[in-house]
């Protein structure tokens, strides 16, 4: 079964203060990792896809790599509108049945800028 | 260019009513998927479609039924509510095989089963 967990559940950082966010995942061949952000009320929205161990990507002030083991979404110098929840998600072939084309998602890190 | 819309966003149903969640995109998508997202559970796919006139369950599809109506069209029904269905219900939709498949997500519906 595909699993998604993401740490921490919720973290506190002054505006400027980078760090990182994780989701360790045990997938059967992994077809993509997904990063995506929600903000209240809303739905989540598209950040990045990583496909193998090694890929990185960046936009903005974040940075997402991606291990055999887990993703890590860095955030740089954060700023106040950078608060959300981040999510991760993991999509399995499409031979591995069960939703195997939807995605298995961890239940978020939720992030506040405080200026 | 909409995106996924949903409708409606908000509604409350009494236990025992029946409802239909609709869901469209215009993106010319082969997939199209009906999650719920619960405090502390994050999202679970109820139903997924690969493409048009296929229809797959996912993590939770009890007490739920989907109709792709046609590619552009997913609706999600549910036929006699329970309490236990008080969720926010999100359509998404993506491209479908190997490459960018990364799925856009409507504006969710709230759903209150009292």
């Amino acid at each position: 079964e595909d699993q998604v967990t993401q740490s921490p559940e919720a973290l506190r950082l002054q505006e400027g203060e980078s760090s990182s966010l994780n989701c360790s995942y045990t997938v059967s061949g992994l077809r993509g990792l997904f990063w995506y952000r929600q903000d209240p009320g809303k739905g989540p929205e598209f950040l990045f896809t990583l496909y193998s161990a090694g890929e990185e990507k960046e936009k903005e002030r974040l940075k997402a790599t991606l291990t055999k083991k887990e993703s890590f979404l860095h955030i740089t110098a954060p700023k106040p509108e950078d608060s959300a929840t981040y999510l991760c998600a993991v999509q399995a072939p499409w031979y591995s049945g069960g939703g195997a084309d939807g995605l298995t998602f961890g239940k978020g890190t939720h992030l506040i800028i405080q200026p | 260019n909409a995106g996924v819309t949903q409708n409606p966003k908000f509604q409350v149903l009494k236990t025992g009513q029946s409802m239909t969640l609709q869901c469209a995109q215009d993106m010319n998508h082969n997939s199209m998927y009906w999650y719920r997202q619960d405090p502390g559970m994050g999202l679970r796919l109820i139903y997924y479609s690969a493409s048009e006139g296929t229809t797959d369950k996912g993590e939770v599809p009890n007490g739920y039924n989907v109709s792709r109506l046609n590619k552009r069209e997913f609706s999600l029904r549910l036929e006699s509510a329970a309490p236990s269905q008080t969720s926010v219900y999100f359509c998404a939709s993506s491209e479908y095989g190997d490459g960018d498949t990364e799925a856009f997500f409507g504006q969710g519906t709230r759903l209150t089963v009292v």
